[in-house]
């Protein structure tokens, strides 16, 4: 299957600071990626629909000015949470559509906000 | 109203038993089915597809789709202790813009 990869996978950092995710699509070219959100033991909820060349498109109560997503190319895709507080802390997961249309996830990257 | 249910669980099965999970959905018009497994502290996994009626297999694996009753299952035989993960059903539904919509997943462990 496809292959989706996610950096970092872990990172911790004080209240205020910024924090960049970066979601690459290894082996094919995705115009469209998408970020998930999970926290312990709930499913998984998107946030935005991430797409190359434009505006991504955030799910309602979504901060749009929190949660910054860049797109700049066909393999490559960016979430920077911004001011980060502790109620941000959570599992981060981008995923991209494959040919039949099914989602390939990446590895996840867990935030963990002092 | 929920897109997609699952039961929670947690499912136990013992070691070479069959585990069945279960979802059903509300649109009629979706048109795609997945099954994800996702394992504690991991992102999860893509374990099999089904796109119309019936049964379709794959190694101890088979997804079983009715379009009718809205449901569709996940059959896994001679469960392995490997097997315990959360099992999430995804749906894809056209009529909202073609998005993914998840259950909140099956915890299944299997007993060795």
């Amino acid at each position: 299957g496809a292959v989706v990869s996610q950096h970092p996978s872990r990172v911790i950092c004080k209240s205020g600071t910024s924090v960049k995710i970066e979601c690459r699509s290894l082996d094919f070219q995705a115009t469209t990626m998408f970020w998930y959100r999970q926290f312990p033991k709930q499913s998984l909820m998107l946030m935005a629909t991430s797409n190359e060349g434009s505006k991504a498109t955030y799910e309602q109560g979504v901060e749009k000015d929190k949660f910054l997503i860049n797109h700049a190319s066909l393999t490559l895709s960016t979430l920077t949470v911004t001011s980060a507080h502790p109620e941000d802390s959570s599992f981060y997961i981008c995923s991209a559509r494959g040919l039949a249309g099914e989602l390939f996830f990446g590895e996840g990257s867990r935030l963990t906000v002092l | 109203q929920k897109e997609v249910e699952q039961n929670s669980g947690p499912l136990s099965v013992p070691e070479g038993a069959i585990a069945s999970l279960n979802c059903t959905y509300s649109d009629r018009g979706s048109q795609s089915f997945f099954w994800y497994r996702q394992y504690s502290g991991k992102s999860p996994e893509l374990i099999m597809s089904i796109y119309s009626n019936g049964d379709k297999e794959d190694g101890r694996f088979t997804a079983q789709l009715n379009k009718a009753s809205q449901y569709v299952s996940l059959l896994i035989r001679d469960s392995q202790p490997s097997d315990s993960a959360t099992y999430l059903c995804a749906v894809n539904m056209e009529d909202t813009g073609n998005q993914f919509y998840f259950g909140t997943g099956t915890s299944l462990t299997v007993i060795p």
